[in-house]
């Protein structure tokens, strides 16, 4: 079975802090798919990211920056110098290999980021 | 291009009540599921579709209906409303060329609430 563990249920900041949100994970398939999405406050899911399993260089996009790391079966993102914009409820999910059939997905039970003037 | 788009936005149910959630997508995309989403959950997979005529159970099917009569509608069915069913209801699809190598487009969500 298919796990995904969001730690942070809930996390406060100040505007321009850092803030990373921890995703764990666990898989027995070799292949494998990690997504990050959004949820603001308007309620629809806008898709962040996507990273392969066999992929483990990290990502910068903007002030948003992705940390992969196999060994410990994590995908963390990180947020830099956040904005009141970035207050939402962040969900990493996972998507399983060639078995999987019609590319579900697993999710974690997401992080609520407020970040305060 | 509307993507992925969801009908109603909210409703209220009474117990014992039926009705359908509308799910449409313009992308031409084969694969198509409904999630759940509860507080601390996350969201949960309900039922998915690969392609017209063929749709299979998620991780909590139960009290739900679905069909796949045409690429783009994937209705969800409510048969007897129950409390329980109170979330909210995110429809998406994905592109199947690629197994597993794609994103997954969600609509706005319907949220529902059964007294």
């Amino acid at each position: 079975a298919q796990k995904v563990t969001q730690a942070q249920t809930e996390i406060s900041v100040v505007e321009k802090e850092d803030v990373t949100l921890d995703c764990v994970y666990e898989t027995r398939d070799t292949t494998y798919y990690l997504f990050w999405y959004k949820q603001p406050p308007s309620g629809e899911l806008v898709f962040l990211i996507r990273r392969n399993s066999f992929d483990e260089q990290n990502e910068i996009s903007g002030r948003y920056s992705w940390n992969f790391q196999k060994s410990t079966s994590s995908f963390n993102f990180t947020i830099t110098a956040s904005q009141v914009v970035d207050s939402a409820v962040y969900f990493c999910a996972l998507k399983g290999g060639p078995n999987n059939a019609g590319n579900m997905l697993t999710f974690g039970g997401g992080t609520r980021l407020m970040v305060k003037p | 291009n509307a993507g992925v788009t969801q009908t109603p936005k909210f409703q209220v149910l009474k117990t014992g009540q039926s009705m359908t959630l509308q799910c449409a997508q313009d992308m031409n995309h084969e694969y198509m599921s409904w999630y759940r989403q509860d507080p601390g959950m996350g969201l949960r997979l309900i039922h998915y579709s690969v392609g017209a005529g063929i749709t299979d159970q998620g991780e909590v099917p139960n009290g739900y209906n679905v069909s796949r009569s045409t690429t783009e509608d994937f209705p969800l069915r409510l048969l007897s409303a129950a409390p329980s069913q109170t979330s909210v209801y995110f429809c998406a699809s994905s592109y199947s060329k690629i197994p597993g190598n794609t994103e997954a487009f969600f609509g706005q969500g319907t949220r529902l609430t059964v007294v």
